[in-house]
């Protein structure tokens, strides 16, 4: 079945740094990635939705240059947390539609980032 | 805007038991899909169960089943002979057919399953 790679799991980063998080599809084509951010024991929340050769698109309340969103490919998209602050401490989960699957969207594993 | 509600934020359910999840959403479209989606403790997101709202038949998974009222437009899913492994958080999802790909999820419903 659809497979969607994202990496790291977790990763721990001083304050003021930069983080990368990548999705990658594995079997299929990610004509779009959706990016979440979940808090314990919340639901998810949409940060913004980015295809494949164009702009992300933001919900309203993202910082766009906070977080940077690049889907060059059909295959890998990166979210890179810019000048990180311990209130960005959180679970951040990606999303790919695969239009070719019934199941319509695979999800990755997410990644836990803790800025200390 | 559609919105999702998820009215019980925990439920318990005693192994081989049936429980019942509810979810409730908001839209003024007529098509569209709905999802059930779980959680375990991995945090990894699992499709349990699909529905498209074009649909009467109730969508069925194996112990998994929903039971769908478009007109009072509630979607709730239904477990059959729980087991330890169906512990987890789940959410309801709506998705519109025709404006955007974009999930919407209700605030979850954490079920744990007694031996």
């Amino acid at each position: 079945g659809a497979v969607v790679s994202q990496h790291p799991s977790r990763v721990i980063c001083k304050s003021g740094t930069s983080v990368k998080i990548e999705c990658r599809s594995l079997d299929f084509q990610a004509t779009t990635m959706f990016w979440y951010r979940q808090f314990p024991k919340q639901s998810l929340m949409l940060m913004a939705t980015s295809n494949e050769g164009s702009k992300a698109t933001y919900e309203q309340g993202v910082e766009k240059d906070k977080f940077l969103i690049n889907h060059a490919s059909l295959t890998l998209s990166t979210l890179t947390v810019t000048s990180a602050h311990p209130e960005d401490s959180s679970f951040y989960i990606c999303s790919a539609r695969d239009r070719a699957s019934l199941r319509g969207y695979t999800f990755g594993s997410g990644t836990r980032l803790t800025v200390v | 805007a559609q919105t999702v509600t998820q009215s019980q934020p925990e439920m318990s359910v005693q192994e081989a038991e049936t429980v019942t999840l509810s979810c409730t959403y908001d839209t003024s479209e007529s098509d569209y899909y709905l999802f059930w989606y779980k959680q375990p403790p991995s945090r990894q997101m699992i499709l349990v169960i699909r529905q498209e709202a074009y649909k009467q038949q109730n969508a069925t998974e194996n112990r998994f089943s929903v039971n769908f009222q478009k007109a009072a437009k509630s979607f709730s899913l239904k477990i059959s002979d729980s087991q330890l492994g169906d512990a987890a958080m789940y959410f309801c999802a709506y998705r519109s057919r025709t404006s955007g790909s974009r999930l919407t999820f209700g605030e979850g419903t954490q079920l744990t399953v007694n031996p």
